[in-house]
């Protein structure tokens, strides 16, 4: 079975200052697709980065970059010059393509951007 | 535009009574999902569907059944046997039948939020 691991539930940073969300996963297959998902109050749930597992550089997209180590089953991911519109939970999640496309979330890290 | 639809936006379900929530797509996505996600909690999976006429149960199926009679669309359906239904249920759909054909990203619908009265 496939599992995602967010080992921190809770996390807190200054506006403007950097924070860094972990994800760890544990599968054996080597095709797969990584993402970061932000949920604000809305409660919809918005693509921030993607990562494909056969790519060895690191995704970023703005702001948001993430730090892929593929042998240690690592995908965090790092926000820079946080906002307060950031404060959101944040799942990190995968995908198999041989497993029948099982999307598998992590149990959510709530950030918190203090003004 | 291409998305996912949720609805209602809203549910109330008296003790006894089996509900259908409704999600349907236009994004021409083989895979669909049913999540439930509790005050402060992860997305746990209910069901999904790889293709017509075929799912698979979650982590937490019991107590909820699905159907896809079309590609298009996933209802599921509380029933009286699930004894806790109060939540918030997420849809999604993720396209494709291989890794290079990927849409590579999950579309999700705005949720519905189930209260039992």
């Amino acid at each position: 079975a496939q599992t995602v691991t967010q080992s921190q539930p809770e996390m807190s940073v200054q506006e403007a200052e950097t924070v860094t969300l972990s994800c760890t996963y544990d599968t054996s297959e080597s095709n797969y697709y990584l993402f970061w998902y932000k949920q604000p109050p809305s409660r919809q749930m918005i693509l921030v980065i993607r990562q494909e597992a056969y790519k060895q550089q690191n995704a970023t997209e703005n702001r948001f970059s993430v730090n892929f180590q593929k042998a240690a089953k690592s995908f965090s991911l790092k926000i820079s010059d946080s906002q307060l519109g950031d404060t959101a939970m944040y799942f990190c999640a995968f995908v198999i393509n041989n497993a029948g496309n099982m999307l598998t979330f992590g149990g959510g890290t709530r950030l918190m951007v203090k003004p | 535009d291409g998305g996912i639809t949720q609805s209602p936006k809203y549910l109330f379900r008296k003790e006894g009574q089996n509900v259908t929530l409704s999600c349907e797509q236009n994004l021409n996505h083989d895979a669909m999902y049913w999540y439930r996600q509790d005050p402060g909690q992860g997305l746990r999976l209910i069901y999904y569907s790889q293709i017509v006429n075929d799912f698979q149960k979650g982590d937490i199926a019991e107590g909820y059944s699905v159907s896809r009679e079309k590609k298009e669309s996933f209802p599921l359906t509380v029933t009286s046997a699930q004894k806790n239904p109060t939540a918030f249920y997420l849809c999604a759909s993720f396209g494709g039948q291989s890794l290079e054909r990927l849409n590579t990203e999950a579309f999700f619908g705005q949720g519905t939020r189930l209260t039992v009265v």
